[in-house]
């Protein structure tokens, strides 16, 4: 256990609404990254941050903000929900530790975008 | 798009070896990662190389080949938990972005 959650575990929303992710470590790691999964794409890299107000976008940025304003809570923004986001998200840390990219992986948020 | 290549499913027998191939591309490599990921769950940790060679790991072990663009994972003495699914992941040097592959979906039988 890396000390990860996530919050919701679980979401129903409406298309054209705004939705909130959050990600919250308590080992004070500087890199936290989101990632959707989906059935047959593996996991895809959303945005990451490299410490407090600093982030950076992932490979499908698109429709996705992210805020850090402190070191243990990385947040993910639907600026408006459509139904294509309806994935399963992971929230990740990576500690950076004797030269072995390791990431440990929040037990994910499943969202569902009607 | 993938800049890596993993087959999509793969079955075994309980107690036999299984071999999970990973292809990548090599622009800004770094390393390569493996990670574990049951239904339902999270995935998980299992494997890094960043040189070439063999990392062991108890049952499991994995290879990288810079020169070929190449790695896998190897499971041995399979068990009916190691049923899974298998992502390998190319770690690039900038920025600490991590690239999955799509997955293998290893079925294990007894």
């Amino acid at each position: 256990d890396a000390g990860i959650t996530q919050s919701p575990r679980h979401k129903v929303t409406e298309t054209g609404t705004p939705v909130t992710l959050r990600c919250h470590q308590t080992e004070n790691h500087r890199y936290m990254y989101w990632y959707r999964q989906d059935p047959g794409h593996g996991l895809r890299l959303i945005h990451y941050s490299y410490g407090v107000k600093d982030t950076d976008k992932g490979e499908v940025s698109d429709g996705y903000s992210v805020s850090r304003s402190k070191t243990e809570d990385f947040l993910l923004t639907l600026e408006s929900a459509t139904s294509s986001q309806t994935s399963v998200y992971f929230c990740a840390i990576r500690p950076r530790e004797a030269g072995v990219e390791t990431q440990y992986f929040g037990p994910g948020t499943r969202l569902l975008v009607l | 798009g993938q800049s890596l290549e993993q087959p999509s499913e793969v079955t075994a027998v309980e107690g036999a070896i299984v071999q999970i191939n990973c292809t990548y591309q090599t622009s800004g490599f770094y390393g390569l990662s493996w990670y574990q990921q049951h239904d339902g769950g999270a995935p998980t940790f299992l494997s890094y190389n960043a040189l070439d060679g063999l990392e062991e790991t108890g049952r499991f072990s994995s290879f990288l080949s810079r020169s070929d663009s190449y790695g896998y994972l190897l499971l041995q003495e399979l068990q009916m938990k190691d049923s899974a699914s298998y992502f390998c992941a190319r770690e690039g040097t900038g920025g600490f972005k991590t690239i999955f592959g799509a997955g293998t979906r290893l079925f294990v039988k007894a």
